[in-house]
């Protein structure tokens, strides 16, 4: 089984506070790396799928960025808003496909406070 | 997302019997996923289909079965086998062209 590992598991942040968190996977047969948020009742969404080492990605407040060498990425949010309060999951994707094996960590759940 | 149909919403399942959970899209991509939910976990994947009448196991397959007979269609069936089923389901298909996962709404499924 593939670790992939998210921290921190949970975080409560006040509105307009900027907050990153963790996504760390094998640094081996690498394919691309998702991120996903999951808001309650309802699907998650893809944010990003990265792919290249050093790649960088931002959507509105959002931004992540990439090393597959030291088997990590890292999601940003900019000034934090209740809409924001979701669970953030990244997926490591191995293998030589794009839709093979995709692996999810255990999610980080951010709670923005007004 | 429309385009992916999960059902039931709820499901109850008795001692000893197997249930059949549906997930049916009309997307037309090759690709479609199980996954299992569990409270302060995340996604753990059951199995995974690239094509009709092929699958694999994913990390935690034993108690479950699976059949792709066709391109729109991956039920997944929760076995007696399965000892501690109670969990949230969901099915994802994945979009080449958008290379990401789109996901269907989910079953919950209980023990009585």
């Amino acid at each position: 089984i593939l670790n992939v590992e998210q921290s921190p598991q949970s975080l409560h942040v006040q509105e307009g506070d900027s907050t990153n968190f963790t996504c760390s996977f094998p640094s081996s047969n690498f394919y691309a790396l998702h991120w996903y948020r999951w808001e309650t009742a309802k699907s998650p969404e893809a944010l990003f799928v990265m792919t290249l080492n050093g790649d960088e990605k931002k959507k509105g407040r959002i931004s992540a960025t990439l090393n597959t060498k030291e088997g990590y990425s890292y999601l940003y949010i900019k000034g934090s808003q209740p809409e924001d309060s979701a669970t953030y999951l990244c997926a490591f994707l191995s293998g030589g496909t794009s839709y093979g094996k995709l692996t999810f960590g255990q999610g980080t759940i951010l709670t923005v406070h007004p | 997302d429309g385009g992916i149909t999960q059902s039931p919403k709820y499901l109850f399942r008795k001692e000893g019997q197997n249930v059949t959970l549906s997930c049916e899209q009309n997307l037309n991509h090759d690709a479609m996923y199980w996954y299992r939910q569990d409270p302060g976990q995340g996604l753990r994947l059951i199995y995974y289909s690239q094509i009709v009448n092929d699958f694999q196991k994913g990390d935690i397959a034993e108690g479950y079965s699976v059949s792709r007979e066709k391109k729109e269609s991956f039920p997944l069936t929760v076995t007696s086998a399965q000892k501690n089923p109670t969990a949230f389901y969901l099915c994802a298909v994945y979009s080449a062209e958008n290379e990401k996962l789109f996901f269907g709404s989910g079953t919950q499924l209980s023990v009585l």
